[in-house]
């Protein structure tokens, strides 16, 4: 079946420490997305990447990094995690910028990040 | 600035009866809505959409409502079922543009 993949699903870093969240799909979409989503609150979108063209959301700390090396793969790194920093980071795609209809986003299960 | 806005955490429904979850936007320039849903442990799936040409939307037990005078769309579950427990999320877009997401509501749909 064709999904959103995302390993490893639990991750515990130390504050400070550096961790990369690693996402892969096999529906072939164009553009992929990072979201944070902490507890009762809406998925904050961290960036997206239409293709390789990277897209920052203004809000989004430099302390977030993403990369794309290629159609399938996409990462999160966090280069200094801190405590506030815990929360679930959801992975999604989508299949074009196109039409309306094109906004249908396909959601991995997420990484459940815990900052010691 | 929380654009999309569900102002219900959660809602509980007996089986068998209706659900019915808000959504209230301010960007009068959205033009898309869609409904997720999520279980624990699992990322958001897709339930139901409706574009802003239209009032109504139907698939099966689930139907979208919008009314755009009022920036408010509804999603109605009919009948409930215990495997609609769930967090629903409401987002929002304009044109093709990102998602703009509420906050979820927790359905809890009793015996």
């Amino acid at each position: 079946d064709a999904m959103v993949i995302q390993n490893p699903r639990y991750q515990v870093t130390q504050f400070g420490k550096p961790v990369t969240l690693s996402c892969s799909q096999t529906l072939n979409h164009n553009v992929m997305y990072w979201y944070q989503q902490k507890s009762s609150q809406a998925p904050k979108l961290l960036f997206h990447y239409y293709d390789k063209d990277f897209n920052n959301e203004a809000d989004t700390p430099d302390n977030f990094q993403s990369r794309r090396p290629n159609t399938s793969f996409c990462f999160l790194d966090i280069r200094s995690p801190g405590l506030g920093d815990a929360a679930m980071y959801l992975c999604a795609t989508s299949r074009a910028i196109g039409t309306a209809e094109d906004n249908e986003q396909f959601f991995g299960p997420g990484t459940r990040l815990t900052v010691l | 600035d929380q654009q999309v806005k569900q102002n219900s955490p959660s809602l509980s429904v007996q089986e068998g009866r209706i659900s019915i979850l808000n959504c209230d936007y301010t960007n009068s320039m959205f033009d898309y809505f869609l409904w997720y849903k999520k279980y624990p442990a699992e990322g958001p799936t897709f339930l139901i959409s409706i574009s802003s040409i239209k009032d109504k939307n139907e698939d099966g037990r689930f139907t979208v409502f919008l009314n755009k005078s009022a920036k408010h769309l509804s999603l109605h579950i009919v009948p409930s079922q215990p495997g609609d427990s769930a967090v629903y999320f409401c987002a929002a877009s304009r044109g093709w543009g990102k998602l703009q997401f509420g906050a979820g509501t927790q359905v809890v749909v009793t015996p």
